[in-house]
C-alpha cells in the first residue's frame, strides 16, 4: 500500500506557463515533505522541501504548498522551462526519522 | 562535492545467480538506503541502515539482503536473482534527522534473464 501517491503519471505544459504537480499521502506521521527531480539515466536530485509547520515554501521558480488537513501537497513551477522536463517524485518522512517514502512520479514535459 | 557512487551502471545476470550491488558515499553520512525504481511504482524502499552493522527492512525486503561493514559502504545482495528483480536500483545516503535530504547515486540497471 503506497503511503505517498502521485495520481498523474504525466503532465504537459507550454513553456512560460505554470506547472502544478500534485501529491497525496496517507500516513499522518509524515512531517517532512520533499520533491525530487529525475532526468533519464541519472539519480534523483533534491529540489525543494517543506516541514509540516509551514504551508508554503518558495525557492525561485519553485513553490511547494502543503495542506495538512487534506494530506495534500503540490509543487508549482512558474514560469516553466523546457529544461524542467523530467520526472518529479514526491517524498515524505516522519520528523526525526530518515525512513523516506516516495510516490510513483509524474513525468513533466514542457513544450517550447 | 557530494558523491554517492554505485559500482555498476548496467548488469546482466542469469536466474539463480548471486548479485552484489555496491554503493559508496564520501560525505560521512550516517544513513544509507537502497531503493528500486519501477514504472508506475516509483521508488520503493528495500532496506536502509542508520549505522554501521545496523539495518532495517523497508517495504519490499523479500529476496534481498544488505551489508554495512563500514560507514561509507552499503551493499545490496540478491542471493538468488529472479526475473522479477529486473529493475533500476538506486542507492542514497543522508545525514541523521531531523531532516535528512537524500543524495542519490546514478543507479544500477539490473537485468535478470
Amino acid at each position: 500500500d503506497q503511503q505517498v501517491k502521485q495520481n498523474s503519471p504525466s503532465l504537459s505544459v507550454q513553456e512560460g506557463r505554470i506547472s502544478i504537480l500534485n501529491c497525496d499521502y496517507t500516513n499522518s506521521m509524515f512531517d517532512y515533505f520533499l520533491w525530487y527531480k529525475k532526468y533519464p539515466a541519472e539519480g534523483p536530485t533534491f529540489l525543494i522541501s517543506i516541514s509540516s509547520i509551514k504551508d508554503k515554501n518558495e525557492d525561485g521558480r519553485f513553490t511547494v504548498f502543503l495542506n495538512k488537513s487534506a494530506k495534500h501537497l503540490s509543487l508549482h513551477i512558474v514560469p516553466s522551462q523546457p529544461g524542467d522536463s523530467a520526472v518529479y517524485f514526491c517524498a515524505a518522512s516522519p520528523y526525526n526519522n530518515n525512513d523516506m517514502r516516495f510516490g510513483a512520479g509524474t513525468r513533466l514535459t514542457v513544450k517550447p | 562535492d557530494v558523491k554517492v557512487t554505485q559500482s555498476s551502471r548496467y548488469l546482466v545476470k542469469r536466474t539463480g545467480e548471486k548479485v552484489f550491488l555496491e554503493c559508496v558515499q564520501d560525505m560521512d553520512h550516517e544513513n544509507m538506503f537502497w531503493y528500486r525504481q519501477d514504472p508506475g511504482l516509483g521508488l520503493r524502499l528495500i532496506y536502509f541502515s542508520y549505522d554501521v552493522k545496523m539495518k532495517e527492512k523497508g517495504d519490499i525486503p523479500e529476496g534481498y539482503s544488505v551489508s554495512r561493514e563500514k560507514k561509507e559502504r552499503f551493499s545490496l545482495i540478491l542471493e538468488s536473482a529472479s526475473t522479477n528483480q529486473t529493475s533500476m536500483y538506486l542507492c542514497a545516503s543522508s545525514l541523521t534527522a531531523p531532516t535528512g535530504e537524500l543524495f542519490f547515486g546514478e543507479g544500477s540497471r539490473l537485468t535478470v534473464l
